[in-house]
């Protein structure tokens, strides 16, 4: 079975400061690993995934991810985050060779401040 | 090229009635998940349809039930609804149903249950 983790409910940061956003997983088979973000009253967008290859993921809107296999780790980051940031974001992994449906974590929501 | 898009955005229905959501995926993608976004339980899988055929199921009641149409848009019937049924309905499509492959959200529906 799978189950995603992730700590912080909520993440206020100012504009312009760095994020990190944490995501822990836990799973007896390898997965493969997504960030998604959601808008206000929107549904999910795609911020990057982890299939194969190096640990280190970028993707869309400047934020970059990094797999530790050793800490069952996905933690989202940005250096410098902007208003439009602002939205809930979720980790989400799937089994390679299982099923086709994405575990979810509960959410993260950032909020940032001007 | 138009995105994953869902009807209607808002239903309200009383307890022990059937509901009806609707989806129609990318064009081009063959399947279609659903997911459950309730309060407080975060982004749960429900169904997964490939080429009309129902591939897996989430750890929902068999009053949770849906189908996939020859165009590979989709239908997903609550009937008997509850009031926990109340939530954020999301569905998305991928190209093939793949693992790899990145799943597109809907806008969602959001369903009250009174």
């Amino acid at each position: 079975a799978q189950s995603v983790t992730q700590l912080d409910s909520q993440v206020p940061v100012f504009e312009e400061a760095p994020v990190e956003l944490r995501c822990n997983y836990s799973s007896s088979v390898s997965v493969y690993l997504f960030w998604y973000v959601q808008y206000p009253n929107q549904g999910l967008q795609l911020l990057l995934k982890y299939l194969s290859g190096s640990t280190l993921v970028k993707g869309i809107n400047g934020f970059e991810a990094e797999f530790n296999k050793s800490q069952t780790s996905f933690h989202l980051r940005k250096p410098s985050v902007h208003i439009s940031d602002t939205a809930e974001y979720f980790c989400a992994v799937t089994p390679l060779g299982g099923a086709n449906n994405l575990f979810f974590g509960t959410g993260t929501r950032l909020t940032v401040i001007p | 090229e138009a995105g994953v898009t869902q009807s209607p955005t808002h239903l309200i229905k009383t307890r022990g009635q059937q509901a009806t959501l609707r989806c129609s995926p990318i064009s081009g993608h063959t399947s279609v998940y659903w997911y459950q976004q309730a309060l407080g339980l975060g982004l749960q899988f429900l169904l997964w349809y490939d080429e009309g055929e129902e591939r897996n199921r989430g750890n929902f009641p068999p009053r949770f039930s849906g189908r996939q149409f020859p165009n590979y848009s989709s239908e997903l019937n609550v009937n008997a609804l509850e009031l926990e049924d109340s939530a954020l309905y999301l569905c998305a499509s991928s190209q093939q149903g793949q693992v790899r492959e990145t799943q597109y959200f809907g806008p969602g529906t959001r369903l009250l249950v009174l």
